[in-house]
């Protein structure tokens, strides 16, 4: 199993729409949670981090379920502008390494 | 503060040509990062140096990948001799551990490598 999964999409959803990602990881341990978004052929950049008793930016939303071992992404209202790919990245309390799930794909569509 | 740079942006080489990809982190950040992404491998993490030293290299692929970091401000992964399976993009990241818990990476704009 790999240590932080998440389904590859495409999401492809109409403006306006409410669209959320999973992401599951392996480590019971891990103890850091982000989301990194990723336009096309640019880099990665830190869209939120994800607490326990989850975050809101906007119309963004996160969750982590640590019994369940995943986290979620809420995106409300969507713009053609959040057209990207969005990174799961999950750090183990020892190392603060991050590790990055493969990402999600998603198109808003006019 | 300029964020990571990276150089080149982008190499396009013969098979067989050594190639040397360049980082310089952002200024006070103690941790180097460097990664490889692919379609089919997602963003693989290569190597990492925490003030200078390299920490873990178990993710270079193999003795054609080598990194140094001479200097807080500059760092160097190089493949010798490139293959065509080594086409990727290259990112360099950088961040500081001062006082607490990892906030974010900062990563370049990557190097968009072709090996023919």
């Amino acid at each position: 199993r790999k240590e932080v999964e998440q389904d590859p999409g495409p999401f492809n959803v109409p403006e306006g729409a409410t669209v959320a990602f999973n992401c599951t990881y392996s480590n019971s341990a891990s103890q850091s949670f982000f989301w990194y978004r990723q336009d096309c052929r640019k880099e990665p950049k830190l869209l939120m981090s994800v607490y326990s008793s989850g975050n809101e930016d906007g119309r963004f939303t996160a969750q982590l379920n640590r019994a369940s071992q995943y986290i979620s992404l809420l995106i409300r209202d969507s713009k053609l502008s959040d057209s990207a790919t969005y990174l799961c990245v999950v750090q183990s309390g020892g190392s603060y390494i991050p590790t990055f799930g493969r990402g999600t794909s998603l198109i808003v569509h006019p | 503060d300029a964020g990571v740079i990276q150089s080149p942006r982008h190499e396009v080489t013969e098979m067989g040509q050594e190639v040397t990809l360049r980082c310089k982190p952002i200024s006070g950040h103690d941790y180097l990062f460097w990664y490889r992404q692919t379609m089919m491998r997602g963003l693989e993490l290569l190597i990492y140096f925490n003030n200078n030293v390299p920490i873990d290299d178990s993710g270079m692929p193999e003795d054609r990948f080598s990194a140094k970091m001479p200097n807080a401000s500059f760092s160097t992964l190089k493949i010798q001799p490139s293959e065509p399976r080594d086409s990727a993009v290259y990112f360099c990241a950088s961040y500081s551990r001062a006082g607490g818990p990892v906030d974010t990476q900062y990563f370049g704009p990557g190097t968009r490598l072709t090996v023919l």
